[in-house]
């Protein structure tokens, strides 16, 4: 079984601009979760989607949106780009019906914005 | 609202010897709590969970944690290091969200394991 995909795995953009970001969650899988990483604050929970619908967000401005597709792919946008920004960007996917499930990271976006 | 702490940005420890990461959390009903670790330059991956039962908890590569709710801790244990230990680890509870009535899964900030040869 193939395992979350992410892609770019790398970006690098300028301030003010716009970026999507793509994930592939492991077949079957109908949750896709969103964290942004970086040093100082760790991972920040950004939103879940499950079957097309947005379950949860977290404490980011609506520059941050998201969405998900009927084949449960996932893709996250960021508009008018902040040096802030700058982070990798990990996507994590679970079948999203039980509170014990463990979640299925992708190996990350890096963003870099200059 | 649910929490989690990881007094320690990072850890160093001889190989050999054994070795624990501290998490504390802070949740509104009962913990749903998992340990990931994440390797340079890839996502996180998972070791263990604790939902219910025994305190002692067994996980990949060795690994194992001890659930303590008097203390509201679920400290990672090694009973002996390696090297390739070394890593970023993660703690993370899973909580109902009073908004959204859904779960979502927070993380700690991490602690730093590096494991001297």
């Amino acid at each position: 079984k193939a395992g979350v995909t992410q892609t770019p795995r790398y970006l690098i953009k300028t301030r003010g601009q716009q970026v999507t970001l793509s994930c592939s969650p492991i077949s079957g899988h109908r949750s896709v979760s969103w964290y942004q990483q970086t040093p100082g604050q760790g991972l920040q929970f950004l939103f879940e989607y499950f079957s097309e619908t947005q379950r949860n967000k977290g404490n980011f401005p609506g520059r941050f949106s998201g969405r998900q597709f009927s084949n449960s792919r996932s893709e996250m946008n960021v508009s008018t780009l902040e040096l802030g920004d700058s982070a990798l960007y990990l996507c994590a996917s679970s079948a999203g019906t039980g509170r014990s499930e463990k979640l299925f990271f992708g190996s990350g976006t890096q963003l870099s914005v200059l | 609202a649910q929490s989690v702490a990881q007094p320690e940005d990072q850890v160093n420890v001889a190989e050999g010897n054994p070795l624990t990461v501290k998490c504390t959390y802070s949740v509104s009903g009962n913990p749903y709590l998992f340990w990931y670790v994440q390797y340079p330059n890839r996502g996180l991956q998972f070791l263990l969970k604790y939902i219910t039962g025994d305190n002692l908890v067994k996980g990949s590569y060795g690994f194992e944690a001890e659930f303590n709710k008097s203390q509201t801790s679920f400290h990672l244990k090694k009973p002996s290091a390696l090297v390739s230990d070394s890593a970023l680890y993660f703690c993370a509870v899973r909580d109902l969200s009073i908004q959204t009535s859904y779960d979502k899964v927070i993380f700690g900030p991490g602690t730093s394991l590096s494991v001297i040869p």
